[in-house]
């Protein structure tokens, strides 16, 4: 069974530009989230999806935004890019979300510049 | 606000000894733990759970505690291998809810 992808891997933008970032979860998984990881603050909860509705939602701005597709497939968007956008986005999946472990995918690497 | 917490950003062994990491949380809902472990460039992943109903799940050389009372688990890894060498994360959700991950500990085990 195929992983958690998530592509690009590595991404480098610049200031006031906008970003998609993708994420196919495992096969049968219906619930992605999404996280931040920056350096001493850990991973970071923006949002969860399920079934195509945003289910759970983090404490970011408005610029982070995301979707999910029928095939479960989800996307991350941020727009108006800042520095400290600059992170690791990770991408997880798990059947239905509810107290399961998650899987994570490798990541995409984020540099704003 | 970090509901989930580890003091310890860091941590070194030996070989051969017993790794203990710590990590606290403040919701009393939270009925779900959980530890991962991630190397560079890679994305987390999955150690061990435990439910809230339990105070100790153990997996091979891998047991988590859990003390509700005090809000902390722990993850005791025994014997500790240069391996195990990763930054570890705590985790923690209730019900549907989003899971909290703390900021993480690097353990080191030296050989």
């Amino acid at each position: 069974k195929a992983g958690v992808t998530q592509t690009p891997r590595y991404l480098i933008k610049t200031r006031g530009q906008q970003v998609t970032l993708s994420c196919s979860p495992i096969s049968g998984h219906r619930s992605v989230s999404w996280y931040q990881q920056t350096p001493g603050q850990g991973l970071q909860f923006l949002f969860e999806y399920f079934s195509e509705t945003q289910r759970n939602k983090g404490n970011f701005p408005g610029r982070f935004s995301g979707r999910q597709f029928s095939n479960s497939r989800s996307e991350m968007n941020v727009s108006t890019l800042e520095l400290g956008d600059s992170a690791l986005y990770l991408c997880a999946s798990s059947p239905t979300g509810l107290n399961e472990k998650l899987f994570f995918g490798s990541g995409t690497q984020l540099s704003v510049l | 606000d970090q509901q989930v917490k580890q003091n310890s950003p860091s941590l070194s062994v030996q070989e051969g000894r017993i790794s203990i990491l710590n990590c606290d949380y403040t919701n009393s809902m939270f009925d779900y733990f959980l530890w991962y472990k991630k190397y560079p460039a890679e994305g987390p992943t999955f150690l061990i759970s435990i439910s809230s109903i339990k105070d100790k799940n153990e997996d091979g050389r891998f047991t988590v505690f859990l003390n509700k009372s005090a809000k902390h688990l722990s993850l005791h890894i025994v014997p500790s291998q240069p391996g195990d060498s990763a930054v570890y994360f705590c985790a923690a959700r209730r019900n549907n809810n989003d899971m909290r991950f703390g900021a993480g500990t690097r353990l080191t085990v030296k050989p």
